[in-house]
């Protein structure tokens, strides 16, 4: 079981640049996550999903979008990639009845120059 | 939400028993509480969870007094891979519901 796979898991980008994200759960789990971390701070929700064909913004969601086509899938998209949003990215997924039982992957280290 | 809050850091020994308290004064009635802990350069893991009293598992115990206005983590006999960050998070129902993750305490075991 591999759980949560984020890939990739490092990547620089040029200012301007594009990029998506992609978190692939195996679990069956409804419910999807985008966080970004970043130096001395707690994790904050950039975007989330309840469900396939499903996205709602959360904390911080400027400059991201995001889709859900498949339930295993949560895609995040950078269409213009600016310094800003140097981060560390996670994705999350937890299933339905456990608001408590997040599994995480092991992040993307995202550096724009 | 509720908001949650926890010492900033703490310092422990190892073989010690650690325990780090959380106030989360305006938890609702159908909000849970769970601990997360995160190693460097990894992703939170999920530690345990309770609504009320204590629950004990295999890494950890948690308790909760009856007025659920705070919880405390309890980790015992403590060793140097115990060194982390701890985020103590309230875990509202429903479909909406999400986690908000403050800057949690920082753990360092030593010799």
């Amino acid at each position: 079981n591999a759980g949560v796979t984020q890939t990739p898991k490092f990547r620089v980008l040029k200012t301007g640049q594009s990029m998506t994200l992609l978190c692939a759960q195996d679990m069956n789990h409804e419910y999807m996550y985008w966080y970004r971390q970043d130096p001395g701070m707690g994790l904050r929700l950039i975007h989330y999903s309840v469900g396939e064909g499903t996205t709602a913004k959360g904390e911080v969601p400027d400059g991201y979008n995001v889709s859900r086509l498949k339930k295993q899938n949560f895609l995040l998209g950078l269409e213009s990639a600016a310094p800003s949003q140097t981060s560390v990215y996670f994705c999350a997924s937890r299933p339905t009845g456990a608001p408590y039982g997040y599994t995480f992957g092991s992040g993307t280290r995202l550096t724009v120059v | 939400l509720a908001k949650t809050t926890q010492p900033i850091s703490m310092d422990s020994y190892e073989g010690q028993e650690v325990n780090i308290t959380c106030s989360h004064n305006n938890i609702a009635t159908n909000d849970y509480i769970t601990w997360y802990q995160q190693f460097p350069s990894q992703g939170p893991r999920f530690i345990i969870q309770g609504y009320k009293t204590k629950v004990t598992n295999e890494v950890a115990s948690l308790f909760i007094p009856a007025d659920r206005k705070s919880s405390t983590l309890s980790l015992p006999r403590v060793s140097l891979s115990d060194t982390a960050v701890y985020y103590c998070l309230v875990a509202p129902t429903g479909t909406a519901s999400k986690l908000t993750f403050g800057t949690g305490t920082r753990l360092q075991v030593t010799l």
